[in-house]
């Protein structure tokens, strides 16, 4: 099956500070969804984003579908920006989104 | 508008015995997936809904498993004769239809002794 990495695997920044997360997947895929899970469990919606770019204010995300990767920009990071940032993938003809293994994002004061 | 919820938040039982987890999509919302988060496991995906028939089942573990929607709305999730490695969170999200965004609930906690 897909298989969909993520790195770094942990990530510990200084509030302010700029970072870029990975994720590569292994198939041609139908949708790609961003997702960040806050220290009470809850998964966040970030980006739904298959291909090209997209912003919302300090975040932003770009996938190059063609070459199976996509990035996730955190710029002027913040404590509450701590937490698991997963991405997951939807592969054609399937309704099911097959998770990455998850960055964990730690930002101190 | 309300998001979806999930009940119970937290569930503690014996093994052997059974359990009922339940999701409230968003209304309107036709589709309804199931996942379960565990530590060894990460986020697996476990059944999917559409309106009130589940065309991909293909994630469900074991036939102690089993789930169902009525009324293209609330959903049940069924462990019959837990096991300790049914310990997980589980987690449902909803969304307008296939290959549309998915949107979670907060989860319920399953711990079984």
């Amino acid at each position: 099956g897909i298989q969909v990495e993520q790195s770094p695997p942990d990530l510990i920044l200084q509030e302010g500070a700029n970072s870029t997360l990975r994720c590569n997947f292994s198939d041609s895929v139908n949708n790609l969804q961003w997702f960040h899970q806050n220290p009470w469990g809850q998964l966040i919606n970030l980006f739904y984003i298959p291909s090209g770019t997209k912003q919302n204010g300090r975040l932003s995300a770009t996938t190059v579908a063609t070459e199976r990767y996509s990035l996730l920009y955190i710029s002027s990071s913040q404590t509450t920006d701590s937490g698991v940032y997963f991405c997951a993938v939807e592969m054609w003809n399937t309704d099911k989104l097959i998770f990455g293994t998850g960055t964990r994002l730690q930002v101190f004061p | 508008g309300a998001g979806v919820s999930q009940s119970p938040s937290n569930k503690v039982t014996e093994k052997g015995k059974d359990v009922e987890l339940r999701c409230d999509p968003i209304s309107g919302h036709t589709a309804l997936y199931w996942y379960r988060q565990s530590l060894g496991q990460g986020l697996e995906f476990l059944i999917y809904f559409q309106g009130n028939s589940a065309p991909d089942k293909s994630g469900l573990p074991s036939d102690r498993f089993s789930a169902e929607r009525t009324g293209g709305s609330v959903s049940t999730l069924t462990i019959q004769r837990t096991q300790q490695e049914d310990s997980a969170v589980y987690l449902c999200a909803s969304s307008l239809g296939g290959e549309e965004t998915q949107y979670f609930g907060p989860g319920t906690r399953l711990l079984v002794l």
